[in-house]
């Protein structure tokens, strides 16, 4: 089964609205957690390193302002996209590093249609 | 130049043919590496770990290069069902940096 959830699946909102994603892991502590953005047909791109009890590092061109990041827990991490607009629409997903193994484990991802 | 690099095919094969990927790594203090695969409009997924000396899983088979710094996946057979994107990733071990490639495409037909 799934070791990372990542909620909700599919979103649907208007230009405007702010969209809180969640990255759950399951079945370790994930002190690290990172959050990709991908576009049709393209490679994942790394957008942030969340890291827990700290701030985030984003990837440059990544703004923080607009895409923030909340690492609160050792097994929970949100990326809250504000303000958002028909360019923000893309899939979004995240991953956590299992410590133990050195695996990386990605969520399902979250669908974004921003109209 | 990208930490990870991979080339990105696409590679298309016939079923049954043998094909293989390599991922060059530029930092040499990597240490685990492994292949995950994507498929469209899905999360990558692992497929196997690397290790040194080389590990083999049904068709599939890895191998690391540290001298050289590169991993390889091979898969022999290939079935209509391996068309997907292969990502190489590589970790620095207790640094909590895992970077991986863009991806090679596989693309088998009939």
């Amino acid at each position: 089964g799934a070791v990372v959830s990542q909620h909700p699946s599919r979103v649907i909102c208007k230009s405007g609205t702010s969209v809180k994603i969640e990255c759950r892991s399951l079945d370790f502590q994930a002190t690290t957690m990172f959050w990709y953005r991908q576009f049709p047909k393209q490679s994942l791109m790394l957008m942030a390193t969340s890291n827990e009890g700290s701030k985030a590092t984003y990837e440059q061109g990544v703004e923080k302002d607009k895409f923030l990041i909340n690492h609160a827990s050792l097994t929970l991490s949100t990326l809250t996209v504000t303000s958002a607009h028909p360019e923000d629409s893309s899939f979004y997903i995240c991953s956590a590093l299992d410590r133990g193994n050195e695996k990386l484990f990605f969520g399902s991802g979250t669908q974004l249609s921003v109209l | 130049r990208k930490e990870v690099e991979q080339d990105p095919g696409p590679f298309n094969v016939p079923e049954g043919a043998t094909v293989a990927f390599n991922c060059t790594y530029s930092n040499s203090a990597s240490q685990s590496f492994f292949w995950y695969r994507q498929d469209c409009r899905k999360e990558p997924k692992l497929l196997m770990s690397v290790y040194s000396s080389g590990n083999e899983d049904g068709r599939f088979t890895a191998q690391l290069n540290r001298a050289s710094q590169y991993i390889s996946l091979l898969i022999r057979d290939s079935k209509l069902s391996d068309s997907a994107t292969y990502l190489c990733v590589v970790n620095v071990f207790n640094a909590g940096k895992s970077t991986f490639g863009d991806g090679t495409t596989l693309t088998v037909k009939p």
